[in-house]
């Protein structure tokens, strides 16, 4: 299986701070990389697929980078509604995986 | 709008089986596949696998290939999963999400709202 490792595990963050989540996959995955966002109680949301391209109505201060084993969600501009856990996903090979997630606090 | 709208919360005794329900709206059913995914409490998401809404051919992940059933409704634009067997492990959200396929690619741009299976004696 493909593993999937985020870090960190939980950061906080001031408002219009710029934030950085990293995601390390066990193998080269060809850009084949999803992040998702989860409020508390909600089912997570997709903000990022491809690595890089912006799911439609997501703001666009959310953006993806990264290639081969490592990729990185940056959020340019820190809000109050941008709190929650993120995941990055890998949809490359059965089994698809997620990372064990990155809570994100407003300081 | 899309929207995938899951059954009620459930609380079920070890060794009882629960089947829960995932209707789908607002797109051609059979255009996407339907997958399955795990959150146990305070925990990390699980794919658990996928149905083909065309064929009805499942795919099971290792460790949900026992007690895992998915299967369909058609007619309906209802995917289900029914768990057999359950035991306390079995405690968690279950999530319906739709199936996306970008070049060979999967990811799952919409979800169901989650359903929670207590499982406790």
């Amino acid at each position: 299986d493909i593993q999937m490792t985020q870090s960190p595990a939980s950061l906080s963050a001031s408002l219009g701070e710029t934030v950085t989540i990293q995601c390390r996959a066990s193998e080269d995955i060809y850009s084949g990389l999803a992040w998702y966002q989860q409020k508390p109680g909600k089912s997570p949301q997709l903000l990022i697929y491809g690595a890089s391209s912006l799911q439609d109505g997501v703001p666009s201060r959310f953006s993806g980078s990264g290639s081969g084993t490592q990729y990185s969600l940056k959020i340019s501009s820190m809000q109050t509604e941008d709190e929650g856990v993120y995941f990055c996903q890998q949809g490359l090979k059965y089994p698809y995986t997620f990372g064990a997630g990155t809570k994100l606090e407003l300081k | 709008q899309i929207q995938l709208v899951q059954s009620g919360p459930e609380l079920k005794k070890p060794g009882e089986s629960v089947k829960i329900s995932c209707k789908a709206s607002g797109y051609t059913f059979t255009d996407y596949a339907m997958n399955w995914v795990k959150q146990a409490p305070g925990n990390g998401l699980k794919w658990m696998g996928w149905i083909n809404t065309q064929t009805g051919k499942p795919t099971y992940a290792d460790d949900f290939k026992q007690r895992f059933v998915f299967s369909l409704e058609t007619s309906a634009s209802t995917a289900y999963l029914q768990i057999n067997n359950l035991n306390i492990e079995d405690t968690a959200t279950y999530f319906c999400t739709r199936g996306f396929i970008t070049t060979v690619v999967t990811l799952f741009d919409y979800w169901g709202q989650g359903v929670m299976v207590t499982v406790s004696s």
